[in-house]
């Protein structure tokens, strides 16, 4: 069964760091680009980042460019995404998310890590 | 940006109604449309990609159409379990976007 779990999720503090992380079973990872995906609180969906299958070439929202990073871990089956400066409009639930080839959007979420920055 | 606007916002709706969303783009991006459903708690689930393309297992009755910068989604005859929130979103250009959303409430 092809599946994406993160976890990492949790409450920081403002100006605090998180590091989520997406497990993916049931495919080879390295052979698909991967998405991050956040909702706020009662909110829309908002795409967050995007990596190439080698890791080579990364994309970022202006919301999170400078302060966030997406990584990946072929070898473990592993995506990341490192949050460094949380503020509070970062509180959300982030899915990974897998790209479907040919750029027609996703086709597997995860099932969401919940990060909330408060003091 | 291109912004992508949903209309309408929400609608009230009965089981076996057709019910139509429409989604349109501020500049073309050709079938670079896709549909996804949400539930309450949930993860997303793909409806359909490429405008018209229907994701493997999401039952017929959903349906896309359109190009350019006008898109829709039809449920020819809404069903309990899909009474849901409703997102389109392109994939043509980053940063990737989606509409604001459509909500389809029991009637």
């Amino acid at each position: 069964e092809v599946q994406l779990v993160e976890s990492g999720g949790g409450l920081v503090q403002p100006g605090g760091s998180l590091r989520l992380s997406c497990a993916a079973s049931g495919f080879i990872l390295s052979s698909y680009w991967m998405h991050w995906v956040r909702q706020g609180p009662g909110k829309g969906l908002v795409w967050v980042s995007r990596i190439n299958s080698d890791g080579s070439s990364t994309s970022y929202a202006d919301s999170v460019k400078g302060r966030f990073t997406i990584s990946r871990d072929n070898a473990k089956n592993t995506l990341y995404l490192q949050m460094n400066s949380l503020r509070a409009e970062d509180t959300a639930v982030y899915y990974c998310a897998r790209g479907r080839p040919g750029f027609a959007g996703v086709d597997v979420w995860g099932q969401g890590s919940t990060v909330t920055v408060s003091s | 940006d291109i912004q992508l606007t949903q209309s309408p916002s929400s609608l009230s709706a009965s089981v076996g109604d057709r019910v139509t969303i429409t989604c349109r783009a501020n500049q073309r991006i050709y079938t670079y449309l896709n549909w996804y459903q949400q539930k309450a708690g949930k993860a997303p689930k793909v409806l359909l990609y490429a405008a018209s393309s229907l994701q493997s297992g999401v039952p017929s009755r959903f349906s896309g159409s359109g190009s350019g910068t006008d898109f829709t989604l039809t449920i020819s005859s809404l069903q309990p379990e899909d009474f849901a929130t409703y997102y389109c979103q392109q994939s043509y250009s980053i940063p990737w976007t989606f509409g604001q959303g459509t909500k389809v409430e029991i009637k």
